[in-house]
C-alpha cells in the first residue's frame, strides 16, 4: 500500500531557530514530491521536486529530494511566527492500470514558532 | 486571477439530509480534484474530474457520494443522507493539466453533521 510518512508530527521552536521536516515515502510509479503549507484554510503550494539532489529554495525555505533513499526534507531557517502552520508532504503517482491517485498525502507536521 | 473558489465555507446538516459542495476551479484549469480531511489526518483523495467526465473515483465511497463537473458551472460534490462520519473538511483542487503541474487548493468546505 502506498504511504507517505512525515516526522515529527509536531514541533515547537523559538523564533530564529532552524527546523528540518522529514518526509519518507513508499509509492508505486513515483512521479514527483510536493510540499504544501496549510494554515487555517487552503494548503498553499511550496515546492515540487522531481530530481534527486537538486535543492529548491524560496527565501528561508528550501527542500531536497533523495529518490534512492525515498525521502525529502524541508528546511526553514530563521523561523518566524508566521511560519507556524501544518506542513504537508504529498507524492504524485504516475498513471497505473486500475486507476490513479493524483496525490498521496502524509499526515503533516504541525510547526509552532513561539516569539 | 482568482484562485479556486469553494462554497459554502461552512455547512451544517442534520443526519439524513443532503449536502452539496461547490467548487469553481482557477481560470484556465480543466482538471478538478476533491479531497477530504479529517482532524489530525492528511488529505485523502476522493475523485478526479475533467469537464463532463469522471476520470478516477476510486477514493469516493460507492454509496451516497457523487460528483460532477458539468460543461458549464462549478464542480459539485453531493453527499446524500449524510451521517455523522461525513463531518470533515472537503477541499477542492484544480490544475491546468494532469502532469507536471501542482494542484492549487480552495479554502475548503467544513461540513458538520448534527
Amino acid at each position: 500500500e502506498d504511504k507517505v510518512v512525515q516526522s515529527p508530527l509536531s514541533l515547537v521552536v523559538h523564533e530564529g531557530d532552524t527546523v528540518t521536516l522529514n518526509c519518507s515515502y513508499e509509492v508505486t510509479n513515483f512521479r514527483s514530491l510536493l510540499w504544501y503549507k496549510q494554515e487555517k484554510k487552503a494548503p498553499t503550494f511550496l515546492f515540487m521536486l522531481t530530481s534527486s539532489g537538486i535543492e529548491k529554495k524560496s527565501g528561508r525555505l528550501s527542500s531536497i529530494l533523495d529518490k534512492k533513499e525515498l525521502f525529502s526534507i524541508l528546511n526553514i531557517t530563521a523561523t518566524q511566527t508566521g511560519d507556524s502552520a501544518v506542513y504537508l508532504c504529498a507524492v504524485e503517482r504516475g498513471l497505473t492500470q486500475g486507476g490513479s491517485e493524483k496525490l498521496v498525502f502524509g499526515k503533516g507536521t504541525k510547526l509552532t514558532v513561539n516569539p | 486571477n482568482a484562485g479556486v473558489m469553494q462554497n459554502p465555507r461552512h455547512l451544517v446538516r442534520r443526519r439524513g439530509q443532503e449536502a452539496r459542495l461547490r467548487c469553481s476551479p482557477m481560470k484556465g484549469h480543466s482538471h478538478v480534484y476533491w479531497y477530504r480531511q479529517l482532524p489530525e489526518e492528511g488529505l485523502k483523495f476522493m475523485v478526479y474530474l475533467q469537464k463532463e467526465n469522471i476520470i478516477d473515483e476510486s477514493g469516493m465511497p460507492k454509496e451516497r457520494f457523487s460528483a460532477e463537473f458539468p460543461k458549464e458551472g462549478p464542480s459539485i460534490l453531493r453527499i446524500q443522507q449524510v451521517v455523522r462520519g461525513d463531518s470533515a473538511a472537503y477541499f477542492c483542487a484544480s490544475s491546468p493539466n494532469r502532469e507536471g503541474s501542482p494542484l492549487h487548493f480552495g479554502n475548503g468546505t467544513r461540513l458538520t453533521v448534527t
